[in-house]
Formats: C-alpha cells, structure tokens, sequence
C-alpha cells in the first residue's frame, strides 16, 4: 500500500447507527486531517492531528468523535447522524504542519462516500 | 477565515486550447498556494504548488501568483479531454497551518 488509504469507500448507514471511517497514511507523515466535503461546496476541516494530538476542532458537533492512536493511523467515530451529515469524507496527511512550504502539502486519500438514512 | 474565491464554471474549452482558472484570497498574509484536480467522485489530487510571486510550470502546467492583488491562477495549455475535472484553489497563512479551499472550478475539455 502507497499513500493514503481510507475504509470504507462507501458507507451507508441509519441514524442509530454507530460506524468508524479508518484512514491510513504510508507517507512517514506528522500531520493528518479530517475534511467533509459536501456536493457543491468547499472542503471543510473538521480535525487536524499533530505527532496523534488534536490541534484542531474545527466546531464539529459530538457526534463525530476522531481518534488518532499513532502518527499513522486516524480513525472517524460516527454516532446518531443526521441525514445532512452525508458527504464525501476525506482524510489527508502532511509531512509537518504550519511554517508554509513544501512541508505542509497534503495528500488525500480516495474519500469515504457516506451516507445517512 | 481566510476566504477563496473561485468561478464556479463550468469553462468549456476545445481539445488543445488554454484553459484559464482564477483564484482570489482574502487574507493578504497568505504564503503557500495550491492547485489540486478533484476528478468525479474521486478525490482531490494535488497538481500545483507555489509559494513566491512570478509563474511556476509543470509540464502543461502554469500557476502564476500576484501576491499584491491577491491572486493565484492556473493555466492549462493543450487541454485534453482528460484534463476534464473540477479544480480546487486551496490557500494556507504564514502562521495558520490550515488550508481554506474555494469551492473549485469544473472544467470540460470538448474534443
């Protein structure tokens, strides 16, 4: 495996559901994000992690609850969603954060396309 | 909150002519510049990165930046049919690590 991966691809699920989305960076990267991105709209950041500590809460509500257990590895808690939740969530990963430059480039992985019934 | 503005399109361009994308940002004190491609239903792919003023180029590829009028363009030359896809201006502050995106630009290349 080579960059970033995220799983599942597709997601459907009901609003008493509890799922995870898993993301997995290959990239030996410090820094990975959670975005949403929702038809039509920009991407918003909703979680950056630094070294597997948050640094970022971008006024997400609860029920999404991001966990990061090691520098490579970020995972998405979703729990009692809302039909307006569904979107494309995408995580990406930096070499560094902050400071400009080449260091802070990220790369996404292909997205998990959720959906809420 | 750094704004970035992008026209949404759709830019219809013929196969083998430029396309011309423009993006502005609002926060003057912003440093690195991005220009990813976002294909359908895929996910977005980072094509272009420039940090000073002047033009970089990439293959078939220029970004060009104005940083006094707070602008950032992406130029495609020879477009093909597979440069058809939605382009995202993404823009990062000196002291802000976080990227604010526009809500890109979709692009169709008529062969």
């Amino acid at each position: 495996e080579t960059g970033v991966t995220q799983t599942p691809r597709h997601l459907v699920m009901g609003m008493t559901n509890k799922k995870s989305l898993k993301c997995e960076q290959h990239l030996g990267h410090n820094a990975m994000y959670w975005y949403k991105q929702s038809a039509k709209k920009p991407l918003e950041l909703m979680f950056v992690y630094s070294l597997e500590e948050r640094v970022e809460n971008n006024s997400v509500p609860s029920r999404f609850s991001p966990e990061c257990p090691n520098s490579s590895h970020l995972f998405l808690h979703l729990h009692t969603l809302q039909p307006e939740d569904s979107a494309l969530y995408l995580c990406a990963s930096s070499q560094d954060l902050g400071g400009g430059g080449s260091t802070d480039t990220q790369y996404f992985g292909p997205g998990t396309r959720l959906t809420v019934l | 909150q750094k704004e970035v503005e992008q026209n949404s399109g759709p830019l219809s361009v013929p196969e083998g002519a430029i396309a011309s994308l423009n993006c502005t940002y609002s926060d003057r004190g912003s440093q690195s510049f991005f220009w990813y491609r976002q294909y359908s239903g895929k996910s977005p792919e980072l094509i272009m990165s420039i940090y000073s003023n002047g033009d970089k180029e990439d293959g078939r590829f220029t970004a060009q930046l104005n940083k006094a009028s707070q602008y950032v363009s992406l130029l495609i030359r020879d477009s093909q049919p597979s440069d058809s896809a939605t382009y995202l201006c993404a823009v990062e502050g000196p002291y802000d690590y976080k990227l604010s995106f526009g809500a890109g630009t979709t692009v169709t290349v008529r062969a």
